[in-house]
């Protein structure tokens, strides 16, 4: 069936590094839609970026990803972490019509 | 900014208890979710609906029940609650099916089955 791997459960990493987190997916549709979520503490997940193109880079508050149907990835990317960017992250896969499907989530721990 | 709102925001139940979690928004979306949030599971969906009267089984729906009242209430129910059930749960709607549309989320509720 359909799925989305996370593989990296924590993430940590010192302000100012460079920050990337894997996501791939499966499904047998040939025109998914790939999201980002962030959930910051205590808050409820929120939109950060989304993406139906192939090859396409997406941004969104100094985030990117691109979605790479060759290698059904959806990395999202960030030059430059800051502190304000501790959150839990989720990568999501929308197609066909059904709902959602989330990742198991990574979790960034951005220190001073 | 779509709103969705969640009652109760707490709740402790023992087990075999009876609990509804309410989900009420007020954007006119047609589809309205129930996910449950888990450490090493993420999000989860439970049910979701795409109007009233109208219920889908989601990828974990065993000892939950749901019911979309209106376009705006959307309701889980848990009738013989178990330890197992103890989470987050988040409520969710979008506009149309989630293939490109955004998903705007509640505040979630926290249930505890002691």
């Amino acid at each position: 069936g359909d799925s989305v791997t996370q593989t990296e459960g924590l993430v940590t990493l010192t302000e100012g590094l460079p920050v990337m987190l894997n996501c791939t997916y499966q499904t047998i549709y040939s025109n998914p839609f790939l999201f980002w979520y962030v959930q910051h503490l205590n808050e409820s997940p929120r939109l950060l970026l989304k993406s139906f193109t192939d090859n396409k880079r997406t941004e969104h508050q100094g985030f990117h990803a691109t979605l790479h149907k060759s290698s059904s990835s959806f990395h999202l990317q960030k030059s430059s972490a800051q502190l304000s960017d501790s959150a839990l992250y989720y990568c999501a896969l929308g197609q066909g019509g059904r709902a959602l499907i989330f990742g198991t989530g990574t979790t960034v721990s951005v220190s001073p | 900014e779509a709103a969705v709102t969640q009652s109760p925001r707490n709740k402790v139940t023992v087990t075999g208890g009876n609990v509804t979690l309410s989900c009420r928004q007020t954007n006119s979306h047609n589809y309205m979710y129930w996910y449950r949030q888990d450490t090493g599971h993420g999000l989860r969906l439970i049910h979701y609906s795409y109007g009233a009267g109208n219920l889908q089984i989601g990828d974990v729906p065993d000892g939950y029940k749901a019911t979309r009242t209106t376009q705006e209430d959307f309701f889980l129910l848990l009738e013989l609650a178990s330890p197992s059930q103890t989470s987050l749960y988040f409520c969710a709607s979008s506009e149309q099916g989630t293939t490109g549309n955004t998903l705007y989320f509640g505040e979630g509720s926290r249930l505890i089955v002691v």
